[in-house]
C-alpha cells in the first residue's frame, strides 16, 4: 500500500538557518510524483514544489528544494535561510496512479527571531 | 490565478443536522476532491469528482455524500452531522493538463455539538 510518512510533528529552527522537513514513502508503481505543501494558521493550502519520480534532477523553487533519493525512498524539504513568515505547517504528500495524493501527517515548523 | 472558494471558514452545526458544503473553482478545472484534515492524520480523501455528476469514494466517505451538478461546484454533504465529524474540510481542484498539482480552497472548520 502506498504511504507517506513525516516523522517530525514539530520542529523549532532559528531564523536565517536552513531546516530540513523529513519525508519517506512507500509505493509499488514506477511512476509517481512527490509534493510538498504549506499550510499557515490561516488555514489555506499552499503549493511549494513538486518532484517527478523520473526527474534526474532535484527540484528546486527559489527557497525551497527537495532532496529526492530514490533508492531511499525518501523526499526532504530544504529551506534554506528560513524567515518568521516560513512558521507553518508543511506536508508531503504523493501521487497515485489515479492522481490522487497521498498525504503525510504534517511537520509544524517554527521558525524562532 | 486559480481561485479556490469554500462557502463557510467556520461553521457550528448540531448533532442531527444535515450540513452543506460548497466549493466554487472559477478556472474550469475538471477534477474537484474534497478532504478533512484532523491534527496527526493529514488529509484524508472523502469524495472526488472527474466531471459533472461523476462522483469516486476516497477513503473515508462513510456519512458523507457529495453533489456536482454543475462544473465548477463540488458539493460535500453531511446527512446527519455528528460529533466526530467535527473537522477542518478542505476542497480542491486540479486541472487536465497538470492532474498532480493541487488548487486548494481556504478550509471551511465545521464544529458539530
Amino acid at each position: 500500500a502506498q504511504k507517506i510518512t513525516q516523522t517530525q510533528p514539530g520542529m523549532f529552527v532559528q531564523e536565517k538557518e536552513a531546516v530540513t522537513l523529513d519525508c519517506t514513502y512507500d509505493t509499488s508503481d514506477p511512476s509517481y510524483g512527490l509534493f510538498w505543501y504549506k499550510q499557515p494558521s490561516s488555514g489555506e493550502m499552499i503549493f511549494l514544489i513538486y518532484q517527478g519520480s523520473y526527474d534526474q534532477q532535484n527540484a528546486t523553487e527559489g527557497r525551497y528544494s527537495l532532496n529526492f533519493q530514490k533508492a531511499r525512498k525518501s523526499a526532504n524539504l530544504v529551506i534554506s535561510a528560513s524567515q518568521l513568515g516560513d512558521s507553518a505547517m508543511y506536508f508531503c504528500a504523493m501521487s497515485d496512479s489515479n492522481y490522487q495524493l497521498i498525504w503525510g501527517a504534517g511537520t509544524k515548523l517554527i521558525i524562532k527571531p | 490565478d486559480v481561485k479556490v472558494t469554500q462557502s463557510s471558514r467556520y461553521l457550528v452545526k448540531r448533532t442531527g443536522e444535515k450540513v452543506f458544503l460548497e466549493c466554487v473553482q472559477d478556472m474550469d478545472h475538471e477534477n474537484m476532491f474534497w478532504y478533512r484534515q484532523d491534527p496527526g492524520l493529514g488529509l484524508r480523501l472523502i469524495y472526488f469528482s472527474y466531471d459533472v455528476k461523476m462522483k469516486e469514494k476516497g477513503d473515508i466517505p462513510e456519512g458523507y455524500s457529495v453533489s456536482r451538478e454543475k462544473k465548477e461546484r463540488f458539493s460535500l454533504i453531511l446527512e446527519s452531522a455528528s460529533t466526530n465529524q467535527t473537522s477542518m474540510y478542505l476542497c480542491a481542484s486540479t486541472p487536465p493538463s497538470s492532474p498532480y498539482e493541487q488548487y486548494f480552497g481556504p478550509g471551511t472548520r465545521l464544529t458539530v455539538t
